[in-house]
């Protein structure tokens, strides 16, 4: 497992474009969060799956934001009618859940990202 | 106000001297405290991971969260230039699934 996959890496798009990006999430991880991070700030979290259920969505996530996760494997998270205040990386992160005995892990694992700029 | 408040430097440093990074926070619900690096167009990478109040080491790292004050501090011992990354703390509540970062503290640490 070479850990959490997120693509594409870069995307440039105009305004208006839709964009859709993936994430592969650590395989025996069944938790997979989405975030987005601008310039000199930390990451905002967006979303939540626990297996395919999305279990809570930040207000930051307009109507123009969609997330899914078919079969609780990878995740897409695609932006309807991109604006230019949505340029910043997406942040993908999955975490094991709850362990046998062992309460739940908070650590997250990230991928690289991608970083999307909106011209 | 923020929930969490980090100091973003940035923090520069010579090579050997002992880094501290601190957070403050104003939600008496976090319990889970976390610490991680993240370099230039990387994902954030966990460093440190702590229940509740007290310390913990991790080799040249030092982890510590004091509840009473919501103060947390990560230390970090003979500050090498690999060390240089923006510092980020996290936290969590009991139960919960969302993680809130503080804006994170560049360090710096210079050969």
């Amino acid at each position: 497992d070479t850990g959490v996959s997120q693509n594409p890496r870069h995307k440039i798009t105009k305004r208006g474009q839709n964009v859709t990006f993936r994430c592969d999430p650590i395989s025996e991880h069944n938790r997979l969060y989405w975030y987005r991070q601008t310039l000199g700030q930390g990451p905002e979290f967006l979303t939540y799956f626990q297996n395919e259920a999305q279990l809570e969505k930040s207000r930051l996530l307009s109507d123009r934001f969609s997330a899914e996760r078919p079969k609780g494997s990878f995740s897409t998270l695609e932006i309807q009618r991109t604006e230019q205040g949505d340029s910043a990386m997406y942040l993908c992160a999955s975490t094991p859940g709850k362990k046998a005995g062992q309460g739940l892990d908070y650590g997250y694992t990230f991928g690289s990202g991608t970083r999307l700029t909106v011209v | 106000q923020k929930e969490v408040e980090q100091d973003p430097g940035p923090l520069s440093v010579p090579e050997g001297a002992i880094v501290s990074l601190n957070c403050t926070y104003s939600n008496s619900a976090f319990q889970y405290f976390m610490w991680y690096r993240q370099y230039s167009r990387k994902g954030p990478e966990l460093l440190m991971y702590t229940y509740s109040s007290g310390n913990k080491e991790d080799g040249r790292f030092t982890a510590q969260v004091d509840k009473s004050s919501k103060y947390i501090s990560l230390f970090i011992r003979d500050s090498q230039p690999s060390d240089s990354a923006t510092y980020l703390c996290a936290m969590s509540g009991t139960g919960g699934f969302k993680t809130i970062f503080g804006a994170g503290t560049r360090l710096f640490v210079k050969a």
